[in-house]
């Protein structure tokens, strides 16, 4: 178990729809990233928070957007609900120092209808 | 676009057989990782990598990163149904951390008992 907890773990929306999604990141972390991974795919990269500022951005539409907050937990917020943003979303906890690793979470299953 | 190649995208042995997975770039990164997923979770971090030619060893594991630091590969010897799962590697072009980790398209790896 990395430590680093989504929710809610799944989530059925309907096209046109908003949804936020949660991410509590590991104790002593401070980088969140957030990662979408279509079905068969590997993860695609969505964007970063480091200190609560976004550091980073992926090859996503500006309706994906997120936020941090000073405890280092982390959200998603998708606007205007594709049927293609159906996936598994994927927090990554991580400390911004040298080579470290990330640990993910169970991820939530989004299935956009 | 995805930057890394993973070979094969599917296998399927037999229990005790030996088998190699591969992860190919044209791109440099500064360290490289192996993740291992199992359905409805995230992935869960085995290796990372960071020096060109470096060799890690993980009980019946092994893997290599490539001189030029553009590829890697996973060898697992004596193959266990426990082995079964999604093999994903990563690569990082910071040398802050991983931050924007790039995936592979996955390997699907299924031992037969």
């Amino acid at each position: 178990e990395t430590g680093v907890t989504q929710s809610p773990t799944h989530l059925i929306k309907t096209r046109g729809q908003q949804v936020t999604l949660r991410c509590s990141s590991q104790s002593g972390h401070n980088t969140v990233s957030w990662y979408q991974q279509a079905l068969g795919q590997g993860p695609q990269f969505i964007f970063q928070y480091y200190r609560e500022e976004e550091n980073g951005r992926g090859n996503f539409p500006p309706r994906f957007s997120g936020l941090q907050f000073p405890n280092y937990s982390s959200e998603l917020n998708v606007n205007a609900l594709e049927l293609d943003d159906s996936a598994l979303y994927l927090c990554a906890s991580s400390y911004r120092q040298g080579v470290t690793e990330a640990f993910f979470g169970q991820g939530t299953r989004l299935t956009v209808v | 676009t995805q930057l890394l190649e993973q070979s094969p995208q599917f296998l399927s042995i037999q229990e005790g057989e030996n088998l190699t997975v591969y992860c190919n770039s044209s791109s440099v990164f500064s360290s490289l990782q192996w993740y291992r997923q199992e359905p409805g979770e995230g992935p869960v971090l085995l290796v990372t990598v960071v020096t060109g030619g470096e060799v890690k060893k993980l009980k019946r594991l092994t893997f290599q990163f490539g001189d030029a630091r553009k590829d890697s590969s996973l060898h697992i010897t004596a193959a266990q149904p426990g082995d079964t799962g999604l093999y994903l590697c990563a690569g990082a072009r910071s040398n802050f951390g991983n931050e924007k980790l790039t995936f592979g398209t996955g390997t699907r790896l299924t031992i037969i008992p």
